[in-house]
């Protein structure tokens, strides 16, 4: 099974709502990523987890804030958006750890589209 | 830095055509090569992936061989389908690192 999946599959929130996207993977990866896609454009990486702690932070605002509460859970809490943060939200999970040389593929879930007004 | 450098979309095709979208890659050591599908509305799934020089990484029809004289990794098909129609994305991954360096994407559209 190399499934992620993704809750909500879409969320439209106002610019002082809090809301938070929750990403889910049971392959046993070590690694989980936040990316961020607007329309017709690849992915850009936001945040990446190994082994429940954080270890790359792309220079995102602070208004949005990750959590991995466990090994198999990824969240992005929202506070505050801009309109402009209105975007696909891609969580993606791999093998793997710091400092392996090891080409583990990543396996993205489906995705939250978020609409910021 | 890391870089990759995918065709200018968007590509229009007949059903049955023969399909090659072109990959180059710019990158430190000796990369993972990768192509991604986005079909409309959904996430990206792994396509196919190859791990070192001429490997040859294929899927549901598609091949890839990693050239690295030529610092290549394209995409072919040879009878696409409507059904194929989507972005493909070629990425690299270089050495120990995470992140995956993206393509621009290329916008493929089969006509029936």
């Amino acid at each position: 099974d190399t499934e992620v999946t993704q809750t909500p599959k879409h969320l439209v929130m106002g610019m002082t709502n809090k809301k938070s996207l929750k990403c889910e993977q049971h392959m046993g990866h070590r690694a989980m990523y936040w990316y961020k896609q607007k329309a017709k454009k690849p992915p850009e990486l936001m945040f990446v987890y190994s082994y429940e702690k954080l270890s790359i932070n792309e220079s995102v605002p602070s208004r949005f804030s990750p959590e991995c509460p466990n090994s198999s859970l990824l969240n992005l809490h929202l506070h505050a958006l801009q309109p402009e943060d209105s975007a696909l939200y891609l969580c993606a999970s791999s093998q793997g750890a710091d400092g392996q040389r090891i080409s583990y593929e990543q396996y993205f879930g489906p995705g939250t589209r978020l609409t910021v007004t | 830095g890391n870089s990759v450098t995918q065709m200018e979309g968007p590509v229009t095709l007949s059903e049955e055509a023969f399909l090659t979208i072109n990959c180059t890659y710019t990158a430190t050591g000796y990369p993972s090569l990768f192509w991604y599908v986005q079909y409309p509305g959904e996430g990206l799934q792994l396509l196919l992936k190859a791990t070192k020089a001429d490997d040859k990484g294929s899927n549901k029809g598609f091949e890839a061989t990693y050239r690295k004289e030529t610092t290549s990794f394209h995409l072919e098909k040879g009878s696409v389908q409507v059904s194929d129609s989507a972005v493909y994305f070629c990425a690299l991954r270089a050495g120990s690192a995470r992140q995956l360096t993206f393509g621009s994407g290329t916008q493929l559209t089969v006509l029936p």
